[in-house]
Formats: C-alpha cells, sequence, structure tokens
C-alpha cells in the first residue's frame, strides 16, 4: 500500500460523457501527478501540482484539466469523452521539494476508465 | 531527461538473481536513474534509486557503471510475485518545470517455477 488512493476504483460511461476522478496524496506529500496508461502508448504523464499550483504539463488533451485542493487532494476531469479515452489512470503524489532529484514518486492503485 | 533503453523481456527461474540491464548512455551528471516495477495493471511501485553509488535496499540493489552509462537491477532470489514489467527512469528534477517520469516501455519479467 503507498498510501494514495484514488477513487473511484472502475468507471463506465459513455461517449460524450463528462467525469471525475479523484486522488488522495500521501500524508504530507505536496506534489500530486496524473499519468495515463492505455494499451497502445504506455505510461504517460499528463499533468503536476504543487501545493495548489500548476507545476509542468504532459500530454494533456484540451478537454481533460485537473486541479489541487487546499487539502492537497486533486481532481482530474475528464469531459467530451471519447472512445480512446478508455485506458487506466493513475495518480502519483511526492513531497514534491522543488528542484529536488530524489523526489520519489507514490503511485495509486489506478481508475480503469472504459468509454462505450 | 536521457532515454534509457532496455530489453523487452526476460525470463528467471525462481529462486534465482535476476538481472535487469538498463543502458542510458547520454545521461548527464545530476540525472538520478530510478527503477519502478508495474505488476499486471496495478499502480507503479518504486523500487530503488541512485546517482553514482551502488545502492541496496530490502528489494533490490542497483549497480551503475562507473561512466554511468548502464545500470542493473538485481532481484537477489527471484520469486513468482516478481513477475511485472520493470521501468528503467534517468530524471533530473527542475526546479520550475517539475519532477515528472517519463516511462519507457520498459522490461516484462517472467519468473518460472
Amino acid at each position: 500500500d503507498s498510501g494514495v488512493t484514488q477513487t473511484p476504483k472502475h468507471l463506465i460511461t459513455a461517449t460524450g460523457q463528462r467525469v471525475t476522478l479523484r486522488c488522495s496524496p500521501r500524508s504530507g506529500d505536496l506534489s500530486v501527478y496524473w499519468y495515463q496508461q492505455s494499451l497502445d502508448q504506455g505510461l504517460q504523464f499528463l499533468i503536476q501540482y504543487y501545493n495548489g499550483e500548476e507545476r509542468a504539463k504532459g500530454n494533456i488533451l484540451e478537454r481533460f484539466s485537473a486541479q489541487q485542493f487546499p487539502d492537497l487532494h486533486s481532481e482530474l476531469n475528464l469531459s467530451s469523452l471519447e472512445l480512446g479515452d478508455s485506458a487506466l489512470y493513475f495518480c502519483a503524489s511526492s513531497v514534491g521539494t522543488s528542484g529536488t532529484s530524489t523526489d520519489t514518486q507514490y503511485f495509486g492503485p489506478g481508475t480503469r476508465l472504459t468509454v462505450l | 531527461d536521457a532515454k534509457t533503453t532496455q530489453p523487452p523481456s526476460m525470463d528467471c527461474a525462481e529462486g534465482r538473481a535476476a538481472n535487469l540491464p538498463c543502458n542510458h548512455s547520454t545521461i548527464s551528471g545530476n540525472e538520478y536513474v530510478y527503477w519502478y516495477r508495474q505488476i499486471h495493471s496495478q499502480g507503479p511501485q518504486y523500487i530503488i534509486h541512485g546517482l553514482k553509488n551502488n545502492e541496496t535496499n530490502e528489494m533490490a540493489s542497483l549497480i551503475i557503471t562507473e561512466d554511468r552509462k548502464s545500470s542493473t537491477l538485481i532481484l537477489p532470489h527471484a520469486t513468482l510475485r516478481d513477475t511485472a514489467v520493470y521501468y528503467c527512469i534517468v530524471r533530473v528534477a527542475r526546479r520550475n518545470t517539475g519532477n515528472q517520469f517519463y516511462f519507457g516501455t520498459g522490461t516484462s519479467l517472467t519468473v518460472i517455477p
């Protein structure tokens, strides 16, 4: 158990819909990362938040957005869903000390999204 | 971040040491080598990381060559539960652009009874 929790575990929805994935980081961690893992593309970094502020963006679509709340939990919002958005979505957290190369990330169990 | 090259798959007999290689010939002086593994579709699990010196923890050992262009993850006594995809990642943390990891395709390790 990494200490990172994600809900829901599974999500099935239809094309065009909007969903919200939730992540609670480990106690004391200030950084939250979101990754997408689809069958044909492996683990792809989406976005990082540090202490409530966006820190880095990866291959995140404009239909997707995220935020980190004052209690440090994070939500990933996916809208206008397409079949190709079906994937595993992982959240990771780290202490997040800026510029520290040994900032180890700990991953949650993931949310499996299926778009029908 | 430096690119890494790993063999796509490996087998290892149960109880034997599993040696997983990784090439990172373009690594720079301040980049760390990290290893994670992913068992089936679970979240990636941190194993170990290092900069220059060899490292050991309760899970594995990390051997980094003197020129730092390659490394080897060693699982000393592989068990069936070690069957997973192992990712080698090199990364430098940048103060203003984040600490994200870039995962490659990894090595699929199968431990055989």
